[in-house]
């Protein structure tokens, strides 16, 4: 059974500082997804990595994945309040037809 | 909008009641998911549907619920006999057949409150 697993679940942190997010997953897979949730609302596609050694970015954020070590990486660069939010991770299940598995999600808080 | 369209929004429910949460995917996407999110938790996965066919349904409980997704209109979601458990919001998401990325695309979510 595939298990994606973020860390840390809760972050504050500074703005204008850096941070990475660590996503693990425990079965080999070669797709991963990192999606954005703001409270009470939908799940917003941020990056999509389709092979190892991926990397993606989009003004402060940058993901990474290496599927030999199953880890992906959401580095933020330079924190500012509009980044506030929950920050999913999803691992595409190799087996079966069963679509994506997500991890529990890291609530980050971006302040003053 | 071309998104994917959930609703209702907000679904009250007293236990023992049925709820019915719909879902239209994205125009020429034909494969849907039904997700689960409890408060302050990751998306739990239901079932995964295509027209008129069931795929995956193993993250779905055996009892109360059921999905199906016909030929014409929105997928549903229906929840008989709800119990204050059930709370939470139901998010479906769709993708076009393949070949595809594997990206899910999500809609806004039904929060269903249980009393």
């Amino acid at each position: 059974e595939l298990k994606v697993e973020q860390n840390p679940l809760f972050l504050s942190m500074q703005e204008g500082k850096n941070y990475t997010i660590y996503c693990n997953y425990s079965t080999t897979s070669d797709r991963l997804y990192w999606y954005r949730q703001d409270p009470g609302k939908s799940l917003e596609s941020l990056f999509v990595l389709l092979s190892n050694g991926a990397v993606k970015q989009e003004g402060r954020l940058m993901a990474s994945l290496d599927t030999k070590a199953r880890l992906s990486t959401l580095h933020i660069t330079a924190a500012v309040h509009d980044l506030s939010a929950t920050y999913f991770c999803a691992v595409d299940n190799p087996s079966g037809n069963t679509p994506l598995v997500f991890g529990k999600g890291t609530r980050l808080s971006v302040i003053a | 909008n071309a998104g994917v369209m959930q609703n209702p929004r907000h679904l009250v429910r007293r236990r023992g009641q049925e709820a019915r949460l719909r879902c239209s995917p994205m125009k020429g996407h034909s494969h849907v998911y039904w997700y689960r999110q409890l408060p302050e938790e990751g998306l739990k996965f239901m079932v995964y549907l295509q027209k008129e066919n069931i795929i995956d349904e193993s993250g779905m409980p055996k009892e109360r619920f059921s999905a199906e997704f016909p030929k014409e209109g929105p997928s549903i979601l229906r929840i008989q006999q709800v119990v204050r458990g059930d709370s939470a919001a139901y998010f479906c998401a769709s993708s076009p057949g393949t070949p595809n990325t594997g990206e899910l695309f999500f809609g806004e979510g039904s929060r269903l409150t249980v009393l």
